[in-house]
Formats: structure tokens, C-alpha cells, sequence
């Protein structure tokens, strides 16, 4: 079975700081990572996703994860946040050994203060 | 681009009514997916479709029906509200079915309030 474990349900940070949002997966198998942002009173949309290949991955926005299969992590990353990156993000997973519908994580509060 | 629409932003009803909630989406995916949303508890699935007149239970499809008669619709429907329903629900759509590295695509959300 696949699960995913968002470390921190809340992050404050000031604005231009650098921010790490984790996202740790437990699977024993090929696995499919998502990132994806919900700003307030809106949908999620998908930020970046690290299907195979390099394991850096860049997104929207100035985002970018980095899959490390030894320590089963996919952490999100920007090194100079915006006020307007305040939104929750959901780290998400598939693998080769389960359903193709991802199991979602709990989302990461971003809080990004003037 | 995919465009996922949700019929209600904002939706207030009754204990005991009938609910309704109506997905379209316009780029011909084959999946559909109804979440719950609730603080906390990130995203629940409730009910999912990868195609016509077919669907699957989630984690909590208790209380909740779905129904899809066309490719591009799927509704999820609340038969008797309850209070414990008062939540934001989310529709989402990915192309083919089976396919693990395919993205969502979700919609706007709709937020309801059963009194």
C-alpha cells in the first residue's frame, strides 16, 4: 500500500526567505510524486510531478522537488517566496504496485508574512 | 487547457434534503473523481468513475451516491443531508484509466453548509 506523510501542517515564513515543505512516501516499488497548490477559495493545480529520469524536478512558480528514492522523500522548495505563495500544498503519490488513483497527503499550510 | 466546472460555488441546505452536486469536464477524460475536503484531514475520496455508468467506491462513499450517464459529467448526490456533510467537495478528472503518472485536473470546489 502507498502512503504519504507531510511533515508539517503548518509553515510560517517572511517573505524572500527560502522555504522546504517535506513530503515523505512509504512504498517499496517505482512510484509517481506530485506536488500540487491550493490558493484560497480555489481548486488544487498541479505544481510539478517527477515521474522518472533526473531526480530534480522544476515546476510553476519557481518551485522545485527533488525525489530521493534512499530516504523515500519528495521535498518542495523555492528559495525566495512571494506573499502570494501563501496556499496549502499536497504532496501526492502512485505507484507501479498499487491503484492509479494517488493517495493525497494531509497539505502543508504555507504562511508567508510581509 | 482542462477546465473542470463545479455547478455551486457556495451551497446552503437542509438536514434531510436531497443534494445534488454536478462535475463537467471538457478535454474527454475518461476519470472522474468527487473529494471531500475537511481541515486537517486533507483530501478524501469519495466516490470515482473511469467511465460511463461505471463507478467505484473511496475511502467514504457512506451517504454519497454518483452517477454518470455522460463522459463529461459526473455527479455525486447526497440522498438525506446531514449535518456531519457540511464540508468542501472537490471534483477531479484525469485521462486514461490505469494510468498512474497521469495528473488531476480539479475544479473550483463547492463549499456546503447543511443547517
Amino acid at each position: 500500500a502507498q502512503s504519504v506523510t507531510q511533515l508539517d501542517s503548518q509553515v510560517p515564513v517572511f517573505e524572500e526567505a527560502p522555504v522546504e515543505l517535506r513530503c515523505n512516501y512509504s512504498s517499496s516499488v517505482s512510484v509517481y510524486l506530485f506536488w500540487y497548490v491550493q490558493y484560497p477559495n480555489q481548486g488544487l493545480q498541479l505544481l510539478l510531478k517527477y515521474l522518472s529520469g533526473s531526480t530534480l524536478v522544476k515546476g510553476i512558480n519557481g518551485f522545485e522537488a527533488e525525489f530521493n528514492k534512499s530516504q523515500t522523500s519528495f521535498h518542495l522548495r523555492k528559495p525566495s517566496v512571494h506573499i502570494s505563495d501563501t496556499a496549502e500544498y499536497f504532496c501526492a503519490v502512485t505507484s507501479s504496485g498499487g491503484s492509479y488513483i494517488p493517495t493525497f497527503g494531509r497539505g502543508t499550510s504555507l504562511i508567508v508574512h510581509p | 487547457d482542462v477546465k473542470v466546472t463545479q455547478s455551486s460555488r457556495y451551497l446552503v441546505k437542509r438536514t434531510g434534503e436531497k443534494v445534488f452536486l454536478e462535475c463537467v469536464q471538457d478535454m474527454d477524460h475518461e476519470n472522474m473523481f468527487w473529494y471531500r475536503q475537511d481541515p486537517g484531514l486533507g483530501l478524501r475520496l469519495i466516490y470515482f468513475s473511469y467511465d460511463v455508468k461505471m463507478k467505484e467506491k473511496g475511502d467514504i462513499p457512506e451517504g454519497y451516491s454518483v452517477s454518470r450517464e455522460k463522459k463529461e459529467r459526473f455527479s455525486l448526490i447526497l440522498e438525506s443531508a446531514s449535518t456531519n456533510q457540511t464540508s468542501m467537495y472537490l471534483c477531479a478528472s484525469s485521462k486514461v484509466a490505469g494510468v498512474k503518472y497521469n495528473e488531476q485536473f480539479f475544479g473550483p470546489g463547492t463549499r456546503l453548509t447543511v443547517l
